[in-house]
């Protein structure tokens, strides 16, 4: 079973709007991490936010917001105010055993959403 | 303060050739990690290391791949005897708590 799903391959967004970006994970680990990262054309990884399982209020990161439902295991990344600089690959990643010292230690990775932002 | 620093940037090789990609961390960090990138797909965990040590090498392919982090130096992911299905995009990543990533080295194997 897919540990990351993103289910969205390709998005395009109105320059200005809002964009919602989805992922959801499986995990029986009860503390873990979640991250979003954003790859842009020229290839580098740039962390976004991070959401620790444990932490009581949704993460934000100037226009970057992660809706953490827990229960859904769910962590969509929110961008507001969408920009033509934000057309990238988003990738959603997680990692398990955060507090614990146990599970992974590298990150496990969605296959990411390719965000196209038009004019 | 820079960031994770890789070099090279790209690097081209023939089939049967080694590949050595270097990686050195942000200051302060002692721990890396690398990670592949196949063409259209996210990254894949290989190997985790603190200095001198191999944590979780559990991504690693079992044959032809090593990776080292000396007391000095940079960590080196090297690929020995490489083939075309080595072609990728590997990230090193360094940590204190938070991953940031390197800028990626691009491996054509031809």
């Amino acid at each position: 079973a897919q540990k990351i799903t993103q289910t969205q391959p390709g998005m395009f967004v109105q320059e200005k709007e809002a964009v919602t970006l989805d992922c959801t994970y499986d995990t029986s680990d009860p503390s873990y991490g979640l991250f979003w990262y954003k790859q842009p054309s020229s290839g580098e990884m740039i962390f976004l936010i991070y959401q620790g399982s444990y932490d009581q209020q949704n993460a934000t990161e100037g226009r970057y917001s992660l809706n953490f439902q827990k229960a859904r295991k769910s962590a969509n990344l929110v961008i507001s105010a969408s920009q033509l600089g934000d057309s990238a690959m988003y990738f959603c990643a997680m990692r398990e055993g955060l507090y614990s010292g146990g599970g992974a230690d590298g990150l496990t990775f969605g296959k990411g959403t390719h965000l196209i932002i038009q004019p | 303060n820079a960031g994770v620093m890789q070099n090279p940037r790209h690097l081209v090789r023939r089939r049967g050739q080694e590949a050595r990609l270097r990686c050195s961390p942000m200051k302060g960090h002692s721990h890396v990690y690398w990670y592949r990138q196949l063409p259209e797909e996210g990254l894949k965990f290989m190997v985790y290391l603190q200095k001198e040590n191999i944590i979780d090498e559990s991504g690693m392919p079992k044959e032809r791949f090593s990776a080292e982090f000396p007391k000095e130096g940079p960590s080196i992911l090297r690929i020995q005897q490489v083939v075309r299905g080595d072609s990728a995009a590997y990230f090193c990543a360094s940590s204190a708590d938070t991953q940031y990533f390197g800028p990626g080295t691009r491996l054509t194997v031809l």
